[in-house]
């Protein structure tokens, strides 16, 4: 079953413009994760948020977690052409399985 | 420092015709390991789970099957594809999901 959403689905912004992608989940989780996917490649680990952290940093990616509203986001400062990709989160609610949602497609144009 | 492998890249396979796509996982030992499939535009469905040799959970009922005949293998099998069997195949390792690596992907096209 698909536990984390993600929203927007898809975000075009300019170059140097700040991106912003939230995830909503419903059940009690260990951990929420990021990760980023060029077009046709495999997901990369981006980072790690635990349930008992409420912000972490990474560089220009800011990840905060809510637990009380079950919701994450994250934000790529200073965007660059770069970024351009899909970003999931994924939920490790205890089991062996982490539990993907179905993306944000992020455009970032020069 | 641990790698993953997965191949062929891309596959166009007739309706009907068996599948075998493997990964290989480098450089650690006793992985979780992983096959997920992605629809186009689409978030990652967990296909299969493996947390030891000979140790295959299925997720989703389906014309798939997968093996892990040895530590750092995983293969990922269809005696009969159908055309919705159609998708970006990923092989991924992991342990104690704190985070998971993922091979560059197979793109199945079943015609």
């Amino acid at each position: 079953s698909q536990q984390g959403e993600e929203d927007p689905q898809a975000l075009s912004i300019q170059e140097g413009e700040n991106a912003t992608m939230n995830c909503s989940y419903k059940t009690s989780i260990n951990n929420l994760q990021w990760y980023r996917q060029n077009s046709g490649r495999g997901l990369v680990h981006l980072i790690l948020i635990r349930s008992n952290e409420r912000e972490k940093h990474s560089g220009r990616l800011r990840v905060t977690l809510d637990t009380s509203k079950k919701s994450s986001s994250l934000l790529i400062t200073a965007s660059r052409a770069a970024d351009t990709a899909s970003y999931f989160c994924a939920t490790n609610s205890g089991y062996s399985t982490l539990t993907f949602g179905k993306g944000t497609m992020l455009l970032v144009s020069p | 420092s641990q790698t993953i492998h997965q191949w062929p890249a891309t596959l166009v396979q007739p309706v009907g015709s068996p599948l075998s796509l493997e990964c290989t996982v480098e450089g650690t030992s006793n992985p979780n390991l992983y096959w997920y499939r992605q629809a186009a535009g689409r978030g990652l469905q967990l296909l299969f789970y493996s947390v030891g040799i000979g140790q295959i959970s299925s997720e989703v009922p389906q014309n798939l099957s997968a093996s892990r005949p040895q530590d750092r293998q995983f293969i990922l099998s269809s005696k009969k594809l159908l055309l919705s069997d159609s998708g970006f195949y990923l092989c991924a390792w992991g342990q104690n999901n704190e985070k998971l690596f993922f091979g560059s992907g197979t793109q199945l096209s079943v015609l």
